[in-house]
């Protein structure tokens, strides 16, 4: 089983939907979670961070942790073809030293016009 | 805040020449630095951990002595590519954490060419 697992994709909604892009963990005892979206070609972008269970939302991104399932989420609201891009979600695991995250494969996203 | 700047952003070289990349960390102090590879439509894949003023951490399989890294300071942080062979040709990213988080904020990465 992989630490952290996302699917790959790609995902493609409408323009203006929302875009729902999930991750599951396997460390139980991990406590510090991100997402990032990297344009094709670029390097990755921090756009929310969460590290208690519930909701966080910034902008048209809400961030979902549920530490009971293992699980963490990103919505995107009304989604804009600049969203287009490939998400990562990345874990702070107890079973990993010192401070380095893992990160899932990631999840391309498509927001069609 | 958290703006992360590498040098060069592009760079080709001949096979068995070296390349050295620099990291910093422009608006704030970076107690940890990670130097990651992409190749193309792959995942990240990181390379090594360095603490500023300590020896970095390699990965499994990464080689320390082809992979030079230095963090001098709690700005800066270099990786040197020595002997570059085209099979080292990749998208090559540092990002930096810091004291106290563990947020890390991505350079804008180098491309390296070996030719």
């Amino acid at each position: 089983q992989k630490e952290v697992e996302q699917n790959s994709g790609p995902l493609s909604v409408p323009e203006g939907a929302i875009a729902s892009l999930n991750c599951t963990y396997s460390d139980r005892g991990s406590q510090s979670f991100f997402w990032y979206r990297q344009y094709s070609g670029k390097s990755p972008e921090l756009i929310m961070s969460i590290y208690s269970n519930g909701d966080k939302e910034d902008g048209r991104f809400t961030a979902q942790l549920n530490k009971a399932s293992q699980y963490v989420s990103l919505l995107i609201r009304d989604s804009q073809p600049s969203d287009s891009a490939t998400y990562l979600c990345a874990v702070k695991s107890l079973e990993t030293s010192g401070s380095r995250l893992t990160f899932g494969e990631g999840t391309q996203l498509t927001v069609n016009p | 805040g958290a703006v992360v700047s590498q040098h060069p952003s592009r760079v080709i070289c001949k096979s068995g020449t070296s390349v050295k990349i620099e990291c910093r960390s422009l608006d704030f102090q970076a107690t940890t630095m990670f130097w990651y590879r992409q190749f193309p439509k792959q995942s990240l894949m990181l390379m090594a951990t360095s603490n500023e003023g300590s020896k970095a951490t390699y990965e499994q399989g990464v080689e320390k002595d082809k992979f030079l890294i230095n963090h001098a300071s709690l700005t800066l942080s270099t990786l040197t590519v020595t002997s570059a062979h085209p099979e080292d040709s990749s998208f090559y990213i540092c990002s930096a954490r810091a004291q106290g988080g563990y947020e890390q904020y991505f350079g804008p990465g180098t491309r390296l060419t070996v030719t």
